[in-house]
């Protein structure tokens, strides 16, 4: 599986955007880009996953560059329950985690 | 629907003991994957389980072996404890094992060994 690089952490104030920058310039073509998010002593909690083009769900948009080496996780208003480590994995077959960002919402 | 549930949620175990987890996936999934964390490693693989048939293994000694049954559900058993083994076991479900389907976590099962 592909790695990836994601910042170590970043802050966000409560009701803005949070935008989550990922590298995975080794990506394959079957590899799909994943989040995850985990809450301090919780099991990971999925997010949003796509493979090349935009998504979109309740939780998140996921925005892959078109030569798919990098992506961006967006939640669109953070609240203080957002404050989590997200991880941004490339999967084919099993899950690669790797230390992820640790987002910190503040009000 | 219920998610995934995993028993124990916490155990203490001594050095050299053995111990099995249990992992009932999400009613339908076919896929159990477990998953070890600790603070200084983080989030490492262990393996997958499709249809009562190991799929994928991660880099863990063969003190870590699992199986699964009909059911779906899954248990992975460590023999032999070491001190190391102390970490959060998390599994996770989903229909398929392949990479467009999402796995769903469980909360985990703490293990510690003293």
């Amino acid at each position: 599986d592909a790695k990836t690089t994601q910042p170590p952490s970043m802050d966000c104030a409560e009701g803005r955007a949070a935008n989550l920058p990922c590298n995975h310039s080794t990506i394959s073509g079957n590899e799909y880009v994943y989040w995850y998010r985990q809450i301090h002593s919780q099991g990971p909690q999925y997010i949003i996953h796509g493979l090349k083009n935009n998504e979109t769900n309740e939780m998140a948009s996921l925005i892959i560059t078109e030569d798919r080496k990098s992506s961006t996780l967006i939640l669109p208003h953070a609240t203080l329950r957002d404050t989590a480590v997200y991880y941004c994995i490339v999967r084919a077959v099993k899950l690669s985690f790797g230390a992820g960002t640790t987002v910190t919402v503040r009000a | 629907k219920a998610g995934v549930t995993q028993t124990p949620r916490y155990l203490i175990k001594t050095r050299g003991q053995q111990v099995t987890l249990s992992c009932s996936p999400i009613s339908g999934h076919r896929s159990v994957s477990w998953y070890q964390q600790t603070p200084g490693q983080g989030l490492q693989f262990l393996f997958e389980y499709f249809s009562e048939t190991q799929r994928n293994k991660g880099n863990f000694p063969g003190r870590f072996s699992g199986r699964q049954f009909s059911n779906s559900r899954s248990e992975m058993n460590v023999s032999t404890l070491e001190l190391g083994d102390s970490a959060l076991y998390l599994c996770a479900s989903s229909f398929f094992s392949e990479a467009y389907n999402e796995q769903f976590f469980g909360p985990g099962t703490r293990l510690t060994v003293l």
